[in-house]
């Protein structure tokens, strides 16, 4: 049972390229989420989904798209990569325990990308 | 939107001293969790305590809902404690895990 497991854990990229990141977890949760992590600041939700085939867009939307193909997976991309999008970015699932009526997140551990 | 608002934005401790953080927000609220990530970036889940009080070792966490606030106890601290304490909510009716985070409280623990 791996969590959840982000790849890749570093990224530099040049200003207009391109690329994804990938989110998969093994604990077959239906809520799944990609956070960006700026210096001094909290977490902001960029794109959640509340199941297989479905998206919405968090706080800071703008810049990326995400696809949830399969329950698994979570994929953020980025189509033309700017400085400010310079962060750390987590991405996390969730479930409902109701036996404890509580909601329980687990995060990935991240993965760095600078924008040059 | 909701906002958070997490004070001290810095905390320096003994070890073996206790310490209170405090959450405050905006409006009404159906999910209120706290986090600690540690100095190597991994982010844990403490509580989830939309209202009421909760304990789990030396660590506790109170929401005061109907005031808009809420706070993370944390006894006899440990150097292990070092790192940041975020407070993340998500208002109104839906349940999604659609959290706002605080801009978070860094604790440091020193032995």
């Amino acid at each position: 049972n791996a969590g959840v497991t982000q790849t890749p854990k570093f990224r530099v990229l040049k200003t207009g390229q391109s690329m994804t990141l990938l989110c998969a977890q093994d604990m077959n949760h239906e809520y799944m989420y990609w956070y960006r992590q700026d210096p001094g600041m909290g977490l902001r939700l960029i794109h959640y989904s509340v199941g297989e085939g479905t998206t919405a867009k968090g706080e800071v939307p703008d810049g990326y798209n995400v696809s949830r193909l399969k329950k698994q997976n979570f994929l953020l991309g980025l189509e033309s990569a700017a400085p400010s999008q310079t962060s750390v970015y987590f991405c996390a699932s969730s479930y409902w325990d109701w036996s404890s009526r509580t909601e329980k997140l687990f995060f990935g551990s991240g993965t760095q990308l600078s924008v040059l | 939107g909701i906002q958070v608002e997490q004070s001290p934005p810095d905390l320096i401790l003994q070890e073996g001293a206790n310490s209170t953080l405090r959450c405050n927000f905006s409006d009404s609220v159906n999910n209120l969790q706290w986090f600690h990530q540690n100095p190597w970036g991994q982010l844990i889940n403490l509580f989830y305590i939309p209202s009421g009080t909760k304990q789990n070792g030396r660590l506790s966490a109170t929401t005061v809902a109907t005031e808009r606030y809420s706070l993370l106890y944390i006894s006899s601290s440990q150097t292990t404690d070092s790192g940041v304490y975020f407070c993340a909510v998500e208002g109104g009716s839906s349940n999604t895990g659609k959290l706002i985070f605080g801009q978070g409280t860094t604790l440091q623990v020193k032995p």
